[in-house]
């Protein structure tokens, strides 16, 4: 157990549809980032929290948003959906700053998998 | 911003037998470089990091090295074992706020 929990694992959905995905970052981690991870574009950051405030976006569709909650959870939300959308959404913690250098790697939770028919 | 490139994308070796993988970076200004191993059905894991100031880093059969200069950094494992069998990611980062940037990976199969 990495100590980052993602909920649901899994989650078969429509398209047009609206989801949320779930992240409660490991204790003591101020950041949360948010990940998607499909086969031809890997690893693609999507949108980083830090402490409730937006720090950064990444390849994040206007479709997608998130946000961060004062007990540091976050939630991605993803509307509309259509069948490009299927993949695997990481979230992940880390003990990083909110300005300067990452010295430190994040720790992963175990992924929620999306498909969209 | 940053442009990570990783080769090759899948890796056979004989168990026993080392294994290296190579990644560039873009951004000479980056200065944190880790590695995770994802298996499957899992989140990747963080196996071994290096900082812009050193230019190797060892853990037991892991060891990581880094050249600025040329803009590329490799990951070493020695003694390969069937647990070794993963893909593996490569990842570069300048600042916390957009944390890290990943190469597409790289599908390691070790061969009993």
């Amino acid at each position: 157990d990495s100590g980052v929990t993602q909920t649901p694992k899994h989650l078969i959905t429509a398209t047009g549809q609206r989801v949320t995905l779930r992240c409660s970052p490991r204790s003591g981690d101020l950041s949360v980032y948010w990940y998607q991870q499909s086969l031809d574009q890997g690893l693609q950051f999507l949108i980083h929290y830090y402490n409730g405030e937006e720090r950064a976006k990444g390849n994040i569709l206007e479709r997608f948003s998130a946000q961060q909650f004062p007990d540091l959870h976050s939630e991605l939300n993803l509307s509309s959906l259509e069948l490009g959308d299927s993949a695997l959404y990481f979230c992940a913690s880390s003990t990083a700053r909110r300005q300067g250098p990452l010295n430190y790697g994040y720790t992963f939770g175990s992924g929620t998998r999306l498909t969209v028919v | 911003g940053e442009n990570v490139e990783q080769h090759p994308s899948t890796l056979s070796v004989q168990e026993g037998d080392s294994a290296v993988i190579k990644c560039t970076y873009s951004d000479s200004a980056s200065n944190y470089f880790p590695w995770y191993k994802q298996e499957l059905g899992k989140g990747p894991q963080l196996i071994i990091d290096i900082r812009s100031n050193v230019g190797e880093k060892k853990d037991q059969r892991i060891a990581v090295t880094l050249n600025k200069t040329a803009k590329h950094f490799s990951l070493h494992i020695t003694e390969t074992q069937p647990e070794d069998s993963a893909v593996y990611f490569c990842a570069a980062s300048l600042q916390s706020a957009d944390g890290l940037t990943f190469g597409k990976g790289t599908h390691l199969i070790i061969q009993p």
